[in-house]
């Protein structure tokens, strides 16, 4: 089974701390993906990576930044982190571009 | 720009009923449609992937039906149980991003 894990189920930060969410695929996958999700709204793409240090924004990447270092490991960056960023981040990956995507468990933020 | 909408937000039924979700779409033009499921602290699981040249999609007491010409996707689920309690979430997979409704909350009551 694929297996993505996320580096913490909640967080709690401060405004204007640098935050790092990170997220881990057991399955080689090439795509991995970063959403956050608001009640009402649904899932919005933050950033995508189809390659190791290749990265397309999405619908919302402003205030967000990520890295991928390693083809298994896609990490979220908020520069400074603002109360507008309290959400829930999602991360993803799979096989092919069009393949279903398999997600982690969520990190819950709460920036004060 | 593709906007995916599911009415209604929340559904509550009595178990053992039979049920249909919505999911409209505004630009026909997808390479495929996926439903999800979401269930507290956890996750999304993938349940059903229709391609665009497909109709529907089975799997178990799950159907997924595709209609393009009207911009419609229904989930079809027999025979509900309280497990299936969950919100679930149709998806458009539109020029390589995935295109998200805001779910359905279901509640199967005992």
């Amino acid at each position: 089974d694929v297996k993505v894990t996320q580096s913490s189920r909640y967080l709690v930060k401060r405004t204007g701390e640098k935050v790092f969410l990170e997220c881990v695929q057991d399955m080689d996958h090439e795509n991995m993906f970063w959403y956050r999700q608001d009640p009402g709204l649904g899932l919005r793409l933050i950033y995508f990576s189809y390659d190791v240090k290749m990265k397309e924004k999405g619908d919302i990447p402003e205030g967000y930044s990520v890295s991928r270092e390693k083809k298994e490991r896609f990490s979220l960056i908020l520069e400074s982190a603002s109360t507008n960023q309290t959400s829930m981040y999602l991360c993803a990956s799979s096989w092919q571009v069009t393949d279903t995507q398999y997600f982690g468990p969520g990190t819950r933020l709460t920036v004060l | 720009k593709q906007e995916v909408t599911q009415i209604p937000a929340a559904l509550s039924v009595p178990e053992g009923e039979n049920l249909v979700l919505n999911c409209s779409f505004t630009d026909s033009a997808i390479y495929n449609l996926q439903w999800f499921r979401q269930d507290p602290g956890k996750g999304l699981t993938s349940l059903l992937l229709i391609q665009s040249s497909q109709r529907e999609q089975t799997s178990g007491r799950l159907n997924a039906s595709l209609d393009k010409s009207s911009g419609r996707s229904t989930l079809y689920i027999a025979a509900s149980q309280p497990g299936d309690s969950a919100t679930y979430l149709c998806a458009i997979d539109s020029n390589y991003q995935l295109i998200w409704g805001a779910g359905t909350k279901l509640i199967i009551k005992p």
